[in-house]
């Protein structure tokens, strides 16, 4: 199984600050790379897909990049609306799988 | 407007069986492939099993934990999706996503929308 590793597993930030999440590959995954966002007690919303194909309705303060096997999230002015729990997944192989996830909290 | 709603959940004992549906609308069923993630509580999110469209070969995938055990369905005339969940395990507790999923422009199959979910609990 390809293992997503997610970093860091937690982080804390204030309203305006640009915030990046990792997500490392233990294989080439040839961008089949998602992200997803989870409110408390709310389903999962699609967020990016391969590596940077904004999801329809996403705003572009979210960015993703990378290539191989190291990709990255970007929210370049972090809202209120936006403190959360992140995930990466790859689509590549079977199993699908995803990154333990980053909770981004309020500092 | 996508919707993806979920049912069926409940309160089991292991070993028990339930079977879990997602009502469709708003985009054609059936030309979808589906898939069913769930997430034990407080945990990640884990890929169940997917099934493509009939005219896209109509393959049936599965995690290893559940194959064997449940069997992901489609019933296209009522845009239905199934998951029978069969000898539940105090593992199988969690809640049971549905999902639309599109080809990228690789032509991989990524996930676009999500049904809000439905818990099942597995307890003596």
């Amino acid at each position: 199984d390809v293992q997503m590793t997610q970093s860091p597993s937690s982080l804390s930030a204030s309203v305006g600050d640009r915030v990046t999440i990792t997500c490392r590959a233990s294989q080439g995954i040839n961008n089949h790379l998602a992200w997803f966002q989870q409110k408390p007690g709310k389903a999962p919303n699609s967020l990016i897909y391969a590596v940077s194909s904004l999801q329809s309705g996403v705003p572009s303060k979210f960015s993703g990049s990378g290539s191989g096997t190291d990709f990255t999230l970007t929210i370049s002015s972090l809202q209120p609306e936006d403190f959360a729990t992140y995930y990466c997944q790859q689509y590549n192989d079977y199993p699908l799988t995803f990154g333990g996830g980053t909770k981004v909290e309020i500092k | 407007e996508v919707q993806l709603v979920e049912s069926g959940g409940g309160l089991v004992k292991p070993g028990e069986s339930l079977r879990l549906s997602c009502a469709a609308s708003g985009f054609t069923f059936t030309n979808a492939c589906m898939t069913w993630f769930r997430q034990a509580p407080g945990k990640g999110l884990e890929w169940v099993g997917r099934i493509r469209s009939k005219t896209d070969g109509g393959a049936i995938d599965y995690a290893a934990p559940v194959k064997g055990r449940f069997t992901i369905s489609r019933d296209d005339s009522i845009n239905m999706l199934n998951l029978q969940v069969n000898s539940l395990e105090t593992e199988d507790t969690a809640v049971y996503y549905c999902t639309t999923e599109r080809r990228d422009s690789s032509s991989y199959f990524r996930v676009d929308y999500w049904g809000q979910g439905t818990l099942i609990t597995v307890s003596s």
